[in-house]
């Protein structure tokens, strides 16, 4: 299995709060990734990165913001929580550009009360 | 973008062969069809990609139409543990050509495997 691993993996906050979540790679891949899934939407792609400090908006990135300082860290971060924002938010990694496999984390389930 | 369409839910038995169609017919000349699946609680699981000739790895075998429209997974002898949502995916390139392996994911296939 690819070395990824998120955290926390369940974490319960209240609206307004900030929160951070952390996906950790020791794969040294380049692409990074940040999913949410919830019911009848699938899965849906928040924010990427293709590199150190190199990041896009994805599909949902309204809400949330990112960071990657070092290879190994993606940080998604919800700056003030809503309740619409419960979910659960996945991970992956891709290890060159070009329709290359991703491999998913274990997610994390947040709700925001 | 290009989109798929699956049907919702397919059924099968223990130990025979399972065939799970894809409609992709605005799929472009450049986009990949990717195959992940999703156990319950688990994170999505790649299980394969092709561009136009039909692949084969351990998991499973992707035949893809000649004329990219459609396509279909196949596992070969089914097991309880293939119990999964099976999402059939199209690759796409961004505004300037450089595809950073941005997937989108439809609602996938529910596939039950009896014993």
């Amino acid at each position: 299995d690819a070395g990824i691993t998120q955290s926390p993996r369940h974490k319960v906050t209240e609206t307004g709060t900030p929160v951070t979540l952390r996906c950790h790679q020791t794969e040294n891949h380049r692409y990074m990734y940040w999913y949410r899934q919830d019911p009848g939407h699938g899965l849906r792609l928040i924010h990427y990165s293709y590199g150190v400090k190199d990041t896009d908006k994805g599909e949902v990135s309204d809400g949330y913001s990112v960071s990657r300082s070092k290879t190994e860290d993606f940080l998604l971060t919800l700056e003030s929580a809503t309740s619409s924002q419960t979910s659960v938010y996945f991970c992956a990694i891709s290890e060159k550009e070009g329709n290359q496999p991703q491999h998913f984390g274990d997610g994390t389930r947040l709700s925001i009360l | 973008d290009a989109k798929t369409t699956q049907p919702n839910s397919m059924e099968s038995n223990e130990e025979e062969p399972v065939h799970l169609p894809c409609n992709h017919s605005t799929i472009s000349g450049t986009d990949y069809i990717h195959w992940y699946r999703q156990l319950p609680s688990q994170g999505p699981e790649y299980v394969i990609h092709g561009l136009t000739s039909n692949v084969n790895n351990r998991m499973a075998s992707l035949a893809i139409a000649e004329d990219r429209k459609s396509s279909t997974l196949i596992l070969h002898r089914a097991t309880l543990r293939d119990a999964a949502v099976y999402y059939c995916i199209l690759g796409q390139a961004n505004a300037g050509g450089t595809s950073y392996g941005k997937l989108t994911f439809g609602q996938g296939t529910i596939l039950t495997v009896h014993p």
